[in-house]
């Protein structure tokens, strides 16, 4: 079974300090993904990483993708209220039909 | 494009109680999923679909059943509701492996007493 850990579980920070959300497994995946849940609506997907060692950005959102393709990060810069939500990691295996394996997430509240 | 929706958006049943779960996708994904997601243990997957008239167990299938009858379609059962069940459900769709990116729905929240 593979799983994802991610932390950390909570993060409550103010308007304009930085982030890092992690997402580490003892299982090698071959693509990993970032979505971000709002309250009352289904996640919606940020980014898929594919190559170990991989780095990614969207805007203000960094995110990479470990060389042994086991972990990844998020890190947000100057965080605003804005991002405010839950942030999910989700490994996809190689044989799985595209059935992905989800971190437990990370709540961030964003104070203005 | 709707994308995915979901049906009802929220509902309660007693124990006992029989429901089923509507989700329909316009996108022509072969994949389809529903997930449930309680507090602290992100999203588990019930059952999954890799094509029309397939369906398969996911992580935590028992007490459900579904059926993939037409692509677009995949519907979630409840044949006897238990309290553990109280959650909120959300079906998914995908185009192919590996990648795996899904699109989610709006979610269902049920609650069972």
């Amino acid at each position: 079974t593979q799983l994802l850990e991610q932390s950390p579980q909570f993060l409550s920070i103010q308007e304009g300090e930085n982030l890092t959300v992690y997402c580490n497994s003892s299982s090698v995946f071959s693509s990993l993904q970032w979505y971000r849940q709002e309250p009352g609506e289904g996640p919606v997907l940020l980014v898929t990483v594919v190559t170990g060692g991989e780095v990614k950005k969207l805007k203000r959102l960094t995110f990479q993708f470990g060389d042994a393709r086991k972990d990844s990060s998020l890190h947000i810069t100057a965080a605003q209220p804005g991002d405010t939500g839950l942030y999910l990691c989700a490994g996809a295996g190689g044989t799985s039909y595209g059935k992905l394996t989800f971190g437990q997430g990370t709540i961030l509240t964003v104070h203005p | 494009n709707a994308g995915v929706t979901q049906t009802p958006k929220f509902r309660v049943l007693k124990t006992g109680q029989s429901m089923t779960l509507l989700c329909a996708q316009d996108m022509n994904h072969e994949y389809m999923y529903w997930y449930r997601q309680d507090p602290g243990m992100g999203l588990r997957l019930i059952h999954y679909s890799v094509g029309e008239g397939t369906t398969a167990k996911g992580e935590v299938p028992d007490g459900y059943n579904v059926s993939r009858l037409k692509k677009q379609n995949f519907l979630l059962g409840l044949e006897s509701a238990a309290p553990s069940q109280t959650s909120v459900y959300f079906c998914a769709s995908s185009y192919d492996r590996p990648k795996g990116e899904q699109y989610f729905g709006p979610g269902t929240r049920l609650t069972v007493t």
